[in-house]
């Protein structure tokens, strides 16, 4: 099974600054990755795919990099609707695994 | 829009069994991979099964594998997940998310099962 890492596990920032979040897996996916942002209470939602893709209606301050085993998910400048839980999944393999997921909270 | 309402939830007891539905509506049925995803309280997400367009291919998480079987009724867009053998850690929130280029595009507002004597 492909673990997926990610890092850090909170992060703390203020409206208006850079998030960079991190997703690790223990092989190589290609691309073969995606992100999720979840809110409370809510469902999923698909923000990113093939590592770079940003997926219908996504906002263009959510980007995504890496290749391999090393992603990361990048929000230019939050907007306080952007305050979630992102999770990065893989699609590489079976079983479909996610990450433990990233907190980004108001500082 | 593409709309998927899941329904069955509820609290059973150890060892009893559940099914759960996922009526689709808005898109084509038939020509989409559809996966049950769940999330513990409190804890991440973890996918569960996955069935084909057609219901030919079902593949499952080991943690539920022999116990969960995922199948579908394309005549009636509606996707199930019969649950046999529940145990407490079965216990989460448990979505259908409808798959397109590998990925979960849709997803419902899920259903909670509770395992619990």
């Amino acid at each position: 099974e492909i673990v997926l890492t990610q890092s850090p596990a909170t992060l703390s920032l203020s409206p208006g600054e850079r998030a960079t979040l991190s997703c690790r897996a223990s092989q190589s996916l290609i691309s073969f990755l995606a992100w999720y942002q979840q809110k409370p209470g809510q469902a999923p939602r698909l923000l990113i795919y093939d590592a770079s893709k940003r997926a219908t209606g996504i906002p263009a301050r959510f980007s995504g990099s890496g290749s391999g085993t090393d992603f990361t998910l990048t929000i230019s400048s939050l907007e306080p609707e952007d305050f979630a839980v992102y999770y990065c999944q893989q699609r590489s393999d079976w079983p479909r695994t996610f990450g433990q997921g990233t907190k980004v909270e108001i500082k | 829009q593409v709309q998927l309402v899941e329904s069955g939830g509820g609290v059973v007891q150890p060892g009893r069994s559940l099914r759960l539905s996922c009526a689709a509506s808005a898109f084509s049925f038939s020509t989409y991979a559809m996966h049950w995803v769940r999330q513990a309280p409190g804890k991440g997400l973890e996918w569960v099964a996955l069935i084909s367009y057609d219901g030919v291919n079902k593949y499952y998480a080991d943690s539920v594998k022999g116990r969960f079987t995922i199948s579908r009724d394309n005549s009636k867009n509606t996707l199930y997940l019969q649950m046999d053998s529940l145990r407490a850690d079965d216990t989460a929130v448990y979505y259908c998310a409808r798959e397109t280029d590998g990925y979960n595009d849709y997803w419902g507002q899920g259903t909670l099962v509770s395992v619990s004597s």
